[in-house]
């Protein structure tokens, strides 16, 4: 079955630490995203990439890195800069230059101990 | 760039009734609008979508309808199921990006 697969579900990081998130997809899409959703509130865009070896900063960037070295892979950081952490985390990926059919993961919820 | 609203951001039907999303988008280029359904601790799932070119799509008991004119496009779901509670979201797509409303809370009620 094609998917994305976050991992892990659930993620416990301690002051200080830089943590990260996985995101695997085995749908050939070009583009994948990172999401952070609140309670409450829409998703708001951290980074995107649209090709391997190439990403861009999305609204709410700083505190975040990711990397893009297969098609497949796009693991996001969090990094000790990020000064409010805890959330959920969606990772999506789409068919590039079309921005159709975007599929989500299940999530990584974050939490800051 | 996009700017998109929701509306409500919460709503309560009893089982068996209607219940109507709205969302609206600002910007003109945008031409596909899909909606996602996520459930407690999952990620969203596409449950609808429509282009620019229609104005009305549906499947079973859900509808979305586009007015480009005014830029808005709606979500209908008739004959509610408990199993319908979820929090709702629209998007708007230029084709590059993906744009999303803040999301409605539904609730059916038993």
């Amino acid at each position: 079955d094609g998917g994305i697969t976050q991992s892990p579900k659930y993620l416990f990081r301690k002051e200080g630490q830089n943590v990260t998130l996985s995101c695997e997809q085995n749908l050939n899409h070009d583009a994948m995203y990172w999401y952070r959703q609140d309670p409450g509130q829409g998703l708001r865009l951290i980074y995107y990439s649209q090709i391997v070896n190439d990403f861009q900063k999305g609204d709410i960037a700083e505190g975040y890195s990711v990397s893009r070295e297969k098609k497949e892979s796009f693991p996001l950081t969090v990094t000790s800069a990020q000064k409010n952490p805890t959330a959920f985390y969606l990772c999506a990926s789409s068919t590039e230059g079309k921005g159709y059919g975007y599929t989500f993961g299940s999530g990584t919820r974050l939490t800051v101990v | 760039g996009e700017n998109v609203e929701q509306h409500p951001s919460t709503l309560s039907v009893q089982e068996g009734d209607s219940a109507v999303i709205k969302c609206t988008y600002s910007d003109s280029a945008s031409n596909y609008f899909p909606w996602y359904k996520q459930e407690l601790g999952k990620g969203p799932q596409l449950i609808i979508d429509i282009r620019s070119n229609v104005g009305e799509k549906k499947d079973q008991r859900i509808a979305v309808t586009l007015n480009k004119t005014a830029k808005h496009f709606s979500l209908h779901i008739t004959e509610t199921q408990p199993e319908d509670s979820a929090v709702y979201f629209c998007a708007a797509s230029t084709g590059n990006q993906f744009y999303f409303g803040t999301g409605t809370s539904l609730t059916v009620i038993p």
